[in-house]
């Protein structure tokens, strides 16, 4: 069965700092798509970054960028000059066709000024 | 970027009585939804991916006849919530998918209070 794990219930960050949150995945499935979603407290769910499991390039959306390790399943987020702004509940999904997704049970970043 | 409207925000309603939340994709057609029901500080669980023009898909646990679930329209899914009691107060959230793509996009959420 597919699960997705994210080992880091809170975390914290000083403003301007990096920050990296940890998401590990289990699956039997070679081609699967990974997300990062962040819900703020107005709870709207946004997406942050994604990568295709046949791409080894890491992607990359301006502050945030991800550690794929296909080999280890192991999918983390990378945030970069945190900001106020990115305090959030960060939650990490899998699918496989886009119907499915697992989600982790987040991680709760708080960025302190 | 896409975007999914769901409406009401917020609802409160008497114990017994309905509630029909509405789901809309506003820049793209989505033939797939889904409904998912989140409780306070947990994760996401799906309760059911909805079909234009077919009848929706439940995961298991989830009673299709009190969770009543209508994609009419390739930009529209509803779910209605019947006799609603006290223990179905949480965070009701929806998601759509553009065609064929993996991506879903979510709205922005209903808090359901059932007094």
């Amino acid at each position: 069965a597919q699960t997705v794990t994210q080992s880091q219930p809170e975390m914290s960050v000083q403003e301007a700092e990096t920050v990296t949150l940890s998401c590990t995945y289990d699956t039997s499935e070679s081609d699967y798509y990974l997300f990062w979603y962040k819900q703020p407290p107005s709870r709207q769910m946004i997406l942050v970054i994604r990568q295709e499991a046949y791409k080894q390039q890491n992607a990359t959306e301006n502050r945030f960028s991800v550690n794929f390790q296909k080999a280890a399943k192991s999918f983390s987020l990378k945030i970069s000059d945190s900001q106020l702004g990115d305090a959030a509940m960060y939650f990490c999904a899998y699918t496989v066709t886009g119907n499915q997704f697992y989600f982790g049970t987040g991680t709760s970043l708080t960025v302190i000024p | 970027g896409a975007v999914v409207s769901q409406h009401p925000s917020w609802v409160i309603c008497k114990s017994g009585t309905s509630v029909k939340i509405e789901c809309r994709s506003l820049d793209f057609q989505a033939t797939t939804m889904f409904w998912y029901r989140q409780f306070p500080k947990q994760s996401l669980m799906l309760m059911a991916t909805s079909n234009e023009g077919s009848k929706a898909t439940y995961e298991q646990g989830v009673e299709k006849d009190k969770f009543l679930i209508n994609h009419a329209s390739l930009t529209l899914s509803t779910l209605t919530v019947t006799s609603a009691h006290p223990e179905d107060s949480s965070f009701y959230i929806c998601s759509a998918r553009p065609g064929a793509g993996n991506i879903q996009y979510f709205g922005a959420g209903t808090r359901l209070s059932v007094l």
